[in-house]
């Protein structure tokens, strides 16, 4: 089946690194994402990466993929303010045509001083 | 690049009416461009396919009558809520394919609000 798990909440300290964790079920994932959303927005494309990878990083953002256990985490180092929002992990499954994309329920991320 | 924007951003309406959402690519083309809809503190869920020049594709339980797309051009799709209901109040968000279908990504406009008194 298809199904995009995360934990609804984290907390950090500004300055301090967040790790947003995602399993997801279908392993004929091609490509895996993540997405911000900020209040009453919609989506903004952080970064993805493709399945034949274990890492990519970008500027702050670091994604790891544990393809073996279906396990996804977004790592942002020096956690600002403005990284409070809403991050949502996405699958695109093969079953789906290369259209589908599945969402988790997203993570609230809070940034406190 | 890959901008989507949206219309209009957010709209009250009485129950029984009809709303029109606008979806536009403003800065490519796209032939595939989707709708999903958000309730609050919830996740996506993808409601239908909108591929240009022909019928859209509805997810199973999309009610395709209430729902209609309408993609007539490269970078113009439409979502009409028909007889809208106060069930139907929800964040509508769209987005559009870029790339090839294996290397695709979503680019997403920044949704509209629906709230049917």
């Amino acid at each position: 089946g298809e199904d995009v798990e995360q934990s609804l909440f984290l907390s950090v300290r500004e300055g301090d690194s967040s790790v947003i964790n995602c399993t997801y079920t279908d392993s004929s994932s091609t490509y895996l994402y993540w997405y911000k959303q900020e209040p009453g927005a919609g989506l903004q494309l952080l970064t993805y990466i493709f399945s034949n990878m274990d890492m990519k990083q970008d500027q702050r953002l670091t994604v790891l993929l544990n393809k073996k256990d279906k396990h996804l985490s977004l790592r942002i180092a020096d956690t600002q303010t403005g990284d409070s929002a809403i991050y949502f992990c996405a699958e695109r499954p093969l079953s789906g045509g290369y259209n589908k994309l599945i969402f988790g329920a997203g993570t609230r991320l809070a940034v406190h001083p | 690049g890959a901008v989507v924007s949206q219309h209009p951003s957010w709209v009250i309406c009485k129950s029984g009416t009809s709303v029109k959402i606008e979806c536009r690519s403003l800065d490519f083309q796209a032939t595939t461009m989707f709708w999903y809809r958000q309730f609050p503190k919830q996740s996506l869920m993808l409601m239908a396919t909108s591929n240009e020049g022909s019928k859209a594709t509805y997810e199973q339980g999309v009610e395709k009558d209430k729902f209609l797309i309408n993609h007539a051009s490269l970078t113009l799709s439409t979502l009409t809520v028909t007889s809208a209901h106060p069930e139907d109040s929800s964040f509508y968000i769209c987005s559009a394919r870029v790339g090839p279908a294996v290397a695709e990504t979503q680019y997403f406009g920044p949704g509209t609000r629906l709230l049917v008194l």
